[in-house]
């Protein structure tokens, strides 16, 4: 069971817009920036998204993030076929004992 | 570029003690504000922080673990390690190790698998 909770699965179809929550609490999200990643199949995770909304340099700005209160959102607009992955939400847990956390991922189909 | 490259037995036998090798290159572990983490990834399932060895050499373990785990460095070697001890079939898994900078993970190492098997 992970911390921070993720749809399962969406999907849409190319050149459509995609929305993926995350939700946490007052001690991780709340608290702490939430950064995206990005797994294609068989490999590593990926920065998309770090400290809630900043693009890594070689990100395209149609993948964007926010947060609100103990929840994030990551939309990407624009969508194309290559942007089928596995996505995840991460950020620290502020209570005693705790550490980095994440989502369970969200399975992007295109 | 800070590259980052895991190393170890891909088979371990139940009860005995998994141990995994991070070399990274393009930066150093003893670079300050910097965490050295491990996160591991169960087939088709989401990814678990395992823990971390701050710059300093200070250690911060997922409590889940029970005290099984340990990160240490060798930082003349510019490497990190993990030692899981008491392994069972649960800690089948690909095990990334990563930087933590700042608020998150930014660069990761292509992750190795590890079975837990007799």
């Amino acid at each position: 069971q992970s911390v921070l909770t993720q749809p399962p699965s969406v999907s849409a179809a190319p050149g459509q817009k995609v929305t993926i929550s995350c939700s946490g609490s007052s001690s991780n999200i709340g608290e702490n920036y939430v950064w995206w990643y990005q797994q294609l199949p068989g490999a590593a995770p990926k920065v998309v998204i770090y400290d809630n909304n900043k693009r890594p340099s070689g990100i395209p700005d149609r993948f964007s993030g926010s947060k609100s209160g103990t929840s994030a959102t990551l939309v990407i607009i624009g969508l194309q076929t290559d942007d089928e992955a596995d996505y995840y939400c991460g950020t620290w847990e502020s209570r005693l004992s705790a550490g980095g956390v994440f989502g369970g991922g969200t399975k992007l189909t295109v | 570029q800070v590259q980052l490259l895991e190393s170890g037995p891909g088979l371990v036998k139940p009860s005995q003690t998994l141990s995994l090798t991070c070399t990274v290159s393009g930066g150093s572990v003893s670079s300050g504000g910097l965490y050295w983490s491990w996160i591991r990834q169960h087939p088709e399932k989401g990814l678990e922080w395992v823990g971390y060895i701050y710059y300093s050499g200070s250690t911060f373990y997922n409590p889940s673990l029970k005290s099984r785990a340990t990160i240490s460095r060798d930082t003349s070697k510019n490497q990190f390690s993990l030692n899981l001890r008491s392994v069972t079939a649960a800690d089948t898994a690909v095990y990334y190790c990563a930087r933590y900078f700042s608020s998150g993970f930014d660069y990761w190492g292509r992750g190795t698998l590890v079975t837990v098997s007799s």
